[in-house]
């Protein structure tokens, strides 16, 4: 089962801000948080993904809170083509058979122009 | 960055016939591929993980004698949808884990996903 909680939805404006929030309550100590994000008919595609410390990229932010309970996705400026399903999801990162993403419902992010 | 490629994009075919989909890491190695499906307006419920030069390890629920999975290289796994029927109809989505080469260690890299169609 997956181990996060999104909402199923939200909406964004054009050009503004979106934050996408995840619960990861039972998250364990040795598990990354993973955003991945999906646009319709596509395979995912990897956002970001931190341990404890809050990180940026050239597509977005992720800020973690200090007890690593929940995360924030962070697009900055939103724009018509962001709008897709964002899955958060725990993962311990290293390779192996035990390396499995296990999605799950994820958000669908709308942006409106 | 690491690019997955999977072929065909999109296939159609006819109740009780066979059905191969390959997936390639293009610039990189991956000793661990994983197939997913994903039907409309769901999410992408993992059926298998594929490991080079052993059997497929697959998620409860899913026959193995059904979605036959070979890892033959560290480039290539392919999954076979046999005896396929109208149910099996989803889109098939795999995944590559970079060991090597171009690809972070560790990190998954998705395709872009095979649309599979049975009459």
């Amino acid at each position: 089962d997956a181990k996060t909680t999104q909402p199923p939805s939200m909406d964004c404006a054009e050009g503004r801000a979106a934050n996408l929030p995840c619960n990861h309550s039972t998250i364990s100590g040795n598990e990354y948080v993973y955003w991945y994000r999906q646009i319709h008919s596509q395979g995912p595609q990897y956002i970001i993904h931190g341990l404890k410390n809050n990180e940026t990229n050239e597509m977005a932010s992720l800020i973690i809170t200090e007890d690593r309970k929940s995360s924030t996705l962070i697009l900055p400026h939103a724009t018509l083509r962001d709008t897709a399903v964002y899955y958060c999801i725990v993962r311990v990162s290293y390779g192996g058979a035990t390396n499995k993403l296990i999605f799950g419902t994820g958000t669908l992010l709308a942006v409106q122009p | 960055g690491a690019v997955v490629s999977q072929h065909p994009s999109r296939v159609i075919c006819k109740s009780g016939t066979s059905v191969k989909i390959e997936c390639r890491s293009l610039d990189f190695q991956a000793t661990t591929m994983f197939w997913y499906r994903q039907f409309p307006k769901q999410s992408l419920m993992l059926m298998a993980t594929s490991n080079e030069g052993s059997k497929a390890t697959y998620e409860q629920g899913v026959e193995k004698d059904k979605f036959l999975i070979n890892h033959a290289s560290l480039t290539l796994s392919t999954l076979t949808v046999t005896s396929a029927h109208p149910e099996d109809s989803s889109f098939y989505i795999c995944s590559a884990a970079g060991t090597s080469g171009g690809a972070p260690l560790g990190e998954l890299f998705f395709g872009e996903g095979s649309r599979l169609t049975v009459l």
